[in-house]
């Protein structure tokens, strides 16, 4: 299975501020996603990280306030703008190896915004 | 889109005991699988099983795609198994990711 590394793994915001996830792998990979999960709920797809081109987005989010980029087969990020106390939650990068359909995870990022 | 259920959604036992964890689905599906979110929000995954069975150790699963079910059995419990436990699906048709349960939060006393 690839290797992800999801970085920051943590962080504590201010509101009105925005914060820039990155997620990297370490093998080329077909499907790059991100979900949110807010506290005690369960998880959430956001949008599919599309190499080259703008990102699809799941009903109730926007580019506006999630920007993702993916700039090759191996790196997204995902930013959070504007934040409000409301955003406090795991972001967590997904990918999907070429020709399989199974998906693993990277190991997250706990944003707090106060 | 399909929905996904869990059951229990909270589940407390004595460690040695078994449990098993319940995942109905509404509609027919490409890519079953079972995880096991640790208390730093890790997502470990546990097994890919879109049909059949599959055993792992204590772990075991089974996916009975035609009447669109999973069941995951943990035997022997440990306090490390506890944590929520998730069900995610993926029904093809398009570039959308995983669909997940609410999940089973499973608490083993020692």
């Amino acid at each position: 299975s690839a290797v992800i590394s999801q970085k920051p793994s943590r962080d504590i915001c201010q509101r009105g501020t925005s914060l820039t996830i990155q997620c990297q792998v370490d093998s080329q990979v077909t499907m790059m996603f991100w979900y949110r999960q807010q506290p005690g709920q369960s998880l959430t797809l956001i949008a599919t990280a599309n190499q080259g081109s703008e990102a699809t987005y799941e009903s109730g989010f926007v580019i506006d306030k999630f920007p993702i980029s993916r700039p090759n087969l191996t790196f997204s990020t995902l930013t959070v703008s504007n934040m409000s106390p409301e955003d406090s939650s795991i972001y967590l990068c997904s990918v999907v190896a070429g020709g399989q359909t199974e998906a693993f995870f990277g190991q997250g990022t706990r944003l707090t915004v106060v | 889109g399909i929905q996904v259920e869990q059951s229990p959604p909270d589940l407390i036992l004595q460690e040695g005991a078994n449990s098993t964890l319940r995942c109905n689905f509404s509609d027919s599906v490409n890519n079953l699988q079972w995880f096991h979110q640790n208390p730093w929000g890790q997502l470990i995954n546990l097994f890919y099983i879109p049909s059949g069975t599959k055993q792992n150790g204590r772990l075991s699963a089974t996916t009975v795609a035609t009447e669109r079910y999973s069941l995951l059995y943990i035997s022997s419990s440990q306090t490390t198994d506890s944590g929520v436990y998730f069900c995610a699906v993926y029904s093809g048709g398009g570039a959308d990711g995983l669909t997940f349960g609410k999940g089973t939060h499973l608490i083993i006393q020692p």
